[in-house]
């Protein structure tokens, strides 16, 4: 069965700190796998995503990388804001049967405190 | 349109009632899912179109649950006799199908409409 985790469940941490988000999946042969982060009460914001060919993904203070072989994924923030506060997902799409269904984790929830 | 639209935002139904939710896909993308996010869970997939076909509705819970796409753009997701446990927030997607090395490009949500049913 093709499943996807994420640990830890929450993270707390103080301002200013650099922090790693991991998320692994069963079945090495993704598509692709995408990060997104949710608010409280809103929907999906996409943050990065990351072909089944592509070993890592930048954006501003954000990096995902991507090992197939060992089936994770991780989510670098670099020096953490108040604004980082949210839950982060991730999503894995499979090819297999040709289905293409992002299959989501449970998500990170993260808080930063001032 | 610039991003996904859902309509309406929240809808509060008495049990037993028919609600219809709408998703307006991103112009030109072909893929559109449909998810339900129940209070404190993670994100449970229902069903996906490519183009005007669903080639996987694994996801309904139940045949209360039914949902069209016509035009390749428009969807709207029913849900009949609702019941209680149908309380979640219900998010679509949409994404633009590419052959290619790269196949799917990302996928991008709607805000979602927030189901409350009393």
């Amino acid at each position: 069965k093709q499943e996807v985790t994420q640990i830890p469940a929450a993270l707390s941490v103080p301002e200013g700190e650099n922090l790693v988000l991991n998320c692994s999946f069963t079945d090495s042969a993704i598509y692709n796998l995408q990060w997104f982060r949710q608010d409280p009460g809103k929907g999906l914001t996409s943050l990065l995503l990351i072909q089944s060919s592509q070993r890592e993904q930048t954006s501003g203070r954000l990096n995902a990388s991507l090992d197939k072989s060992s089936g994770r994924s991780t989510l670098y923030i670099a020096a953490s804001q108040p604004g980082d506060s949210a839950t982060y997902l991730c999503a894995v799409k499979w090819g297999s049967g040709g289905s293409y269904i992002p299959t989501f984790g449970r998500g990170t929830s993260l808080i930063v405190h001032p | 349109g610039a991003g996904v639209s859902q309509s309406p935002s929240n809808k509060v139904t008495e049990k037993g009632k028919d609600v219809e939710l709408r998703c307006d896909p991103i112009s030109g993308h072909t893929a559109l899912y449909w998810y339900r996010q129940s209070l404190g869970q993670g994100l449970e997939f229902l069903i996906y179109f490519q183009g005007n076909s669903a080639p996987d509705k694994s996801g309904l819970p139940s045949d209360r649950f039914s949902a069209e796409r016509t035009g390749g753009s428009v969807s709207t997701l029913t849900i009949q006799r609702t019941q209680q446990e149908d309380s979640a927030v219900y998010l679509c997607a949409s994404s633009l199908r590419r052959t290619g090395m790269f196949g799917y490009t990302e996928a991008f949500f709607g805000q979602g409409t927030r189901l409350t049913v009393v």
